[in-house]
């Protein structure tokens, strides 16, 4: 398996309420990315970073902010949960985005309740 | 903007029985196409990625083919398993966005029961 850790793993947490998720990953891949997994969406992508301090939107970024400082670190930030952001996080890792270096990795997900 | 579905959402089979799992996506100009199995409260793990230029990639009971001309992608597992019970997911990755990163769009997902 990759590399990659989650934390914490579950949260519940009040409407109004800053949260941030941690992705750590030891393989040293430069590209990572937050998703998001709902029932009837499936899994979107929300932000991901293609190195250190460089970061772009994805699919479903309102709401939510992120920042990478090291190679191996990836915070996904909820400035002000609300409800609608319950759901399961997943981060995801690859090496590069050309070829087969570009196969994408999970990891366990982060299963977020907002009250 | 693409669209990948899975069909049948879910499907139940006899142990030994050949699984065929179909994706189907709107656009076929994609870069690339990957399949995941996810288990019941876990994260999704890779199986097969298949570069644009591929018809099929193969590992173990896995062989995955790609059309892109007519948008599908099957995934066959041979002689199943009850340990091969999960959700499977593909995933495409469009062609020509290379600047805006390695973005997929994933699929429903079929959820699979392997009966012993």
């Amino acid at each position: 398996d990759a590399g990659i850790t989650q934390s914490p793993r579950h949260k519940v947490t009040e409407t109004g309420t800053p949260v941030t998720l941690r992705c750590h990953q030891t393989e040293n891949h430069r590209y990572m990315y937050w998703y998001r997994q709902d029932p009837g969406h499936g899994l979107r992508l929300i932000h991901y970073s293609y190195g250190v301090k460089d970061t772009d939107k994805g699919e479903v970024s309102d709401g939510y902010s992120v920042s990478r400082s090291k190679t191996e670190d990836f915070l996904l930030t909820l400035e002000s949960a609300t409800s609608s952001q319950t759901s399961v996080y997943f981060c995801a890792i690859s090496e590069s985005d050309s070829g087969r270096a570009s196969e994408q990795f999970f990891g366990p997900g982060t299963r977020l309740t907002v009250l | 903007k693409q669209e990948v579905t899975q069909i049948p959402a879910a499907l139940s089979v006899p142990e030994g029985e050949n699984l065929v799992l179909n994706c189907s996506f709107t656009d076929s100009a994609i870069y690339n196409l990957q399949w995941f199995r996810q288990d019941p409260g876990k994260g999704l793990t890779s199986l097969l990625l298949i570069q644009s230029s591929q018809r099929e990639q193969t590992s173990g009971r896995l062989n995955a083919s790609l059309d892109k001309s007519s948008g599908r992608s099957t995934l066959y597992i041979a002689a199943s398993q009850p340990g091969d019970s999960a959700t499977y997911l593909c995933a495409v990755r469009p062609r020509g966005i290379k600047a805006a990163g390695n973005k997929l769009t994933f699929g429903g997902g079929t959820r699979v029961l392997v009966k012993p």
